[in-house]
């Protein structure tokens, strides 16, 4: 079975570009998280969906980042203005509803903004 | 914020070895979760335990819990150069949000040939 599928892997661009990460869960699962991972702060959870629906953008940092899930199989991430400060790996996983489920990770997405 | 805490934050052994890694976390918790990452990938789940377990094991892998101390720790055995790797705990919290796991910063492992 295909993993978590994200894309692209890498994004180079300049500061106050908007920037568009992808991801398509595993079929199946009702639960999709995004995450940043950082040197500094770790792996962070920005945001959740349930069903398509999020749950909880509370990890969300500013108004600048926003996502959506307009179905089942496919997720977005956006930036926009992107800023020096977003660089960072940004993970998608998904998940089968239940509270002792593990999550599945795709690879990533390596965001430099320049 | 990050919950977890990995201990030690990197460890270096020669294959063959045993690794040992410790977890702390701050609230209540449903279950814990043991996450590989190798370079350059996302994480990989290992194992989990829940709250009523003390411990697992699952291969080479055992995993004990303490929930009085709010503990957790991950023991690789007869370690091989391909374990090498990031190993990251993360806690299912209890009750309202429950789903959301909260990780730690992670243990680096190197496996020394």
């Amino acid at each position: 079975d295909a993993g978590v599928i994200q894309s692209p892997r890498h994004e180079v661009t300049e500061m106050g570009q908007e920037v568009t990460l992808r991801c398509k869960p595993i079929s199946g699962h009702d639960y999709l998280f995004w995450y940043r991972q950082t040197m500094m702060r770790g792996l962070e959870l920005l945001i959740y969906f349930n069903n398509n629906v999020p749950i909880d953008d509370s990890g969300m940092p500013e108004d600048r980042f926003s996502a959506k899930m307009p179905n089942a199989s496919f997720s977005t991430l956006k930036i926009q203005p992107s800023e020096p400060r977003d660089s960072a790996v940004y993970f998608c996983a998904s998940g089968t509803q239940g509270m002792n489920q593990p999550q599945h990770f795709g690879d990533g997405t390596r965001l430099s903004i320049l | 914020s990050q919950q977890g805490e990995e201990d030690p934050q990197a460890l270096s052994i020669q294959e063959g070895e045993n690794a040992t890694m410790n977890c702390s976390y701050k609230t209540s918790i449903n279950n814990l979760q043991w996450y590989r990452q190798n370079s350059g990938r996302g994480l990989v789940h290992l194992i989990l335990i829940r709250s009523n377990e003390r411990e697992k094991h699952s291969g080479r892998l055992r995993v004990t819990l303490d929930t009085s101390k709010k503990s957790s720790s991950l023991l690789i055995t007869a370690s091989r150069a391909a374990d090498t790797a990031s190993y990251f705990c993360a806690s299912g919290g209890s009750g309202a949000g429950s789903y959301q796991l909260t990780f730690g910063k992670g243990t680096k492992l190197s496996v020394i040939p």
